[in-house]
């Protein structure tokens, strides 16, 4: 059964700095690009970016490139979503996702994780 | 940037159709997946590569896609179908990823 697990909720106060983390099992981790989803509170989802667990090619999303840093460490099949200087604004639901197969960049993100809870506040 | 526009909500009565759309400049010549987000929970794939139902998704389920407008058709609407859906696509042009903007259904 594939199952991308994420790491729990945090609180963080701003300025400070988080990574989450999302390991896949299942299935060939090298294989399946993983992707990361935003949800602010109330609001709908904001693609942030994916990666290539393989080479570690990565794409992000404009909105987001240089606020955050995708990762990945295939040797314990686990992805990273890196944010800095945290913002009251990034308080949000983070979901990692999985591609449903190959290298095809069209098809749909087939498996979610649970969800990582982020509250930014002071 | 490539937008997909969404009605913000859809109400309908138990039993009934409903009908979400989803626009987009020449969605059609794209590839549309549909996603289903109860309260507190992941979003779940409902149709994907336009028309497909994932194993365990009832048939009631359906989607399409031409011009500017993909459709996902709920038929024979329940309860348990009270969600937001989400339309996604990925921009070839940019080689970006991008979700609608939401669609709370509200069965009456």
């Amino acid at each position: 059964e594939v199952q991308l697990v994420q790491s729990g909720a945090q609180v963080k106060k701003p300025g400070e700095s988080l990574r989450i983390s999302c390991k896949g099992s299942g299935y060939t981790f090298s294989i399946y690009w993983i992707g990361w989803v935003r949800q602010m509170p109330g609001k709908g989802l904001e693609w942030m970016g994916i990666i290539s667990p393989s080479d570690s090619e990565t794409r992000y999303n404009p909105s987001f490139q240089g606020q955050v840093t995708i990762s990945v460490d295939k040797s314990i099949n686990t992805a990273y979503l890196q944010l800095t200087s945290l913002k009251a604004s990034d308080t949000a639901m983070y979901y990692c996702v999985r591609r449903a197969y190959g290298d095809n960049p069209a098809v749909t993100f087939q498996y979610w994780g649970q969800g990582t809870p982020l509250i930014v506040s002071s | 940037s490539y937008v997909l526009t969404q009605p913000p909500s859809v109400s309908v009565p138990p039993g009934q159709t409903a009908r979400i759309t989803c626009g987009g400049n020449n969605i059609g010549g794209k590839t549309v997946h549909w996603y289903q987000q109860k309260p507190g929970q992941a979003p779940v794939v409902v149709v994907y590569d336009d028309t497909a139902r994932p194993s365990g998704i009832p048939e009631r389920f359906s989607g399409s896609n031409s011009g500017n407008t993909a459709t996902l058709t709920i038929s024979r609407v329940e309860a348990g179908d009270e969600a937001d859906y989400y339309c996604q696509v990925w921009d070839g042009s940019s080689d970006l990823y991008v979700f609608g903007t939401g669609t709370k259904v509200t069965v009456l």
